[in-house]
């Protein structure tokens, strides 16, 4: 079955870099392109961004140009999205989700990130 | 860029009532909407796709329906698990945007 496993949370300080994962398994990873999403706490879902896995190719929310590098290792079927320069309005959960016929389909279960000194 | 207007934000029912969420389209997406469930513990599981496609697994007291730009989200007979939060998204824009809606908080009255 599809699974895509994020860890649970990380604390990071204000202006340093974090590097979230999500492991892919279940289903060919370089079949289907990749997104990033991000919630506040109690707000609602942004789109950050998406990649695919056979080439790296991305495509971002021009909102998060700068603050989201989205990337792959293919030979641990890992996706990852490194989130630079931290601050306080970055503290939220960051889920992946995989990409099916242009539609978010499964999801991962969220890597919460607490920018805190 | 498409915004998707949810209503409403929050919605208190009583187990076995039927249920109503829409969300309203700025611009055309051609039925490319999917729904969204969010469970307290942040796990989200996709309900529909295609505006109206029930995805493998989920009961069919879920159902999705379309009118002009408005796209609708039905539950036939609350159940208890159903209390949650929903969002529609967008996915005509792809592969250059993807928009959610506000978001419905469907709570036990």
């Amino acid at each position: 079955q599809v699974q895509l496993q994020q860890p649970g949370a990380e604390l990071v300080r204000p202006g340093a870099s974090v590097k979230l994962s999500c492991k892919a398994s279940g289903y060919t990873f370089t079949s289907y392109w990749m997104n990033w999403v991000k919630q506040r706490p109690g707000q609602g879902l942004e789109w950050i961004g998406m990649i695919d896995p056979s080439d790296s190719e991305t495509h971002y929310n021009q909102m998060f140009k700068d603050k989201a590098t989205l990337t792959v290792d293919k030979s641990s079927s890992t996706a990852y999205m490194q989130l630079s320069s931290l601050t306080s309005e970055d503290s939220a959960v960051y889920y992946c989700a995989r990409t099916l016929s242009n539609a978010m389909d499964y999801w991962g279960q969220g890597t919460s990130v607490t920018v805190s000194s | 860029d498409i915004q998707m207007t949810q209503s409403p934000s929050s919605l208190s029912a009583s187990l076995g009532e039927r249920v109503s969420l829409t969300c309203r389209a700025s611009q055309e997406i051609s039925g490319y909407l999917s729904w969204l469930q969010q469970k307290p513990d942040g796990t989200i599981k996709r309900l529909i796709y295609a505006a109206s496609t029930l995805d493998s697994g989920v009961p069919k007291r879920f159902s999705g329906s379309r009118s002009g730009s408005d796209y609708s989200l039905t539950i036939s007979s609350l159940e208890s698990e159903d209390f949650a939060d929903y969002y529609c998204l967008q996915y005509a824009s792809y592969p250059y945007m993807y928009t959610f809606g506000g978001g419905t908080k469907l709570e036990i009255k």
